[in-house]
């Protein structure tokens, strides 16, 4: 079956670097792949999403690249602030049911 | 504003009760999904739903049971057969359920057993 896993449960930088994330996958490549913000007690919300034949999708401060040689999405956030503390998702979309979402990776920003 | 709304937004069951969650959406969506979170696991999905009137079990449906009468309302069920069902229950729906849809999500149940 297909997984999917977020290498880090936590990850603490501080104000104004960069953050990076990673998702891997095992088996089948994803047409598309979408990453999601979520607040503690709150729905996620959707952030971006990229396509298997495309390298890299860019949105304000938020950059996702897709490898499917190395079965691998990193989702960048440069010049990070406190406010972008929040619990980011991963989800394969493989087209045919419902998204696989990956089990998250809660960043924090210190000022 | 169109949106999805979930309620209750904390709910308590006792044992050997059923409950039932709401879910409705405005926004003219034609799939729509339950998913359960649960802390460090992710959301792992229960049912889902393309169409009204059709709906398909997701890996963890045992225990728990939906409707899909009307294009704008997905509830759901919380059985007694589910003997762990404290956990935070997010509905979310979709344009449609092919490649490039994203989901829209609720904020979310929080069921806990008393």
């Amino acid at each position: 079956s297909q997984k999917i896993e977020q290498n880090s449960e936590a990850l603490n930088i501080q104000e104004g670097k960069t953050a990076t994330l990673t998702c891997n996958y095992t088996n089948y490549s994803p047409a598309y792949l979408q990453w999601y913000r979520q607040d503690p007690g709150r729905g996620p919300v959707f952030l971006l999403l990229i396509r298997e034949n495309e390298k890299e999708k860019r949105k304000e401060r938020l950059k996702v690249t897709f490898d499917t040689t190395l079965k691998q999405s990193l989702f960048h956030i440069t010049a990070s602030q406190p406010a972008d503390s929040a619990t980011y998702l991963c989800a394969l979309d493989m087209g045919k049911t419902a998204l696989i979402f990956g089990k998250g990776t809660t960043l924090s920003v210190s000022s | 504003d169109g949106g999805i709304t979930q309620s209750p937004k904390y709910l308590f069951r006792k044992e050997g009760q059923n409950v039932t969650l709401s879910c409705e959406q405005n926004l003219n969506h034609d799939a729509m999904y339950w998913y359960r979170q649960d802390p460090g696991q992710g959301l792992r999905l229960i049912y889902y739903s393309q169409i009204v009137n059709d709906f398909q079990k997701g890996d963890i449906a045992e225990g728990y049971s939906v409707s899909r009468e009307k294009k704008e309302s997905f509830p759901l069920t919380v059985t007694s057969a589910q003997k762990n069902p404290t956990a935070f229950y997010l509905c979310a729906s979709s344009i449609g359920r092919g490649y490039n849809e994203k989901l829209f999500f609720g904020s979310g149940t929080q069921l806990s057993v008393l």
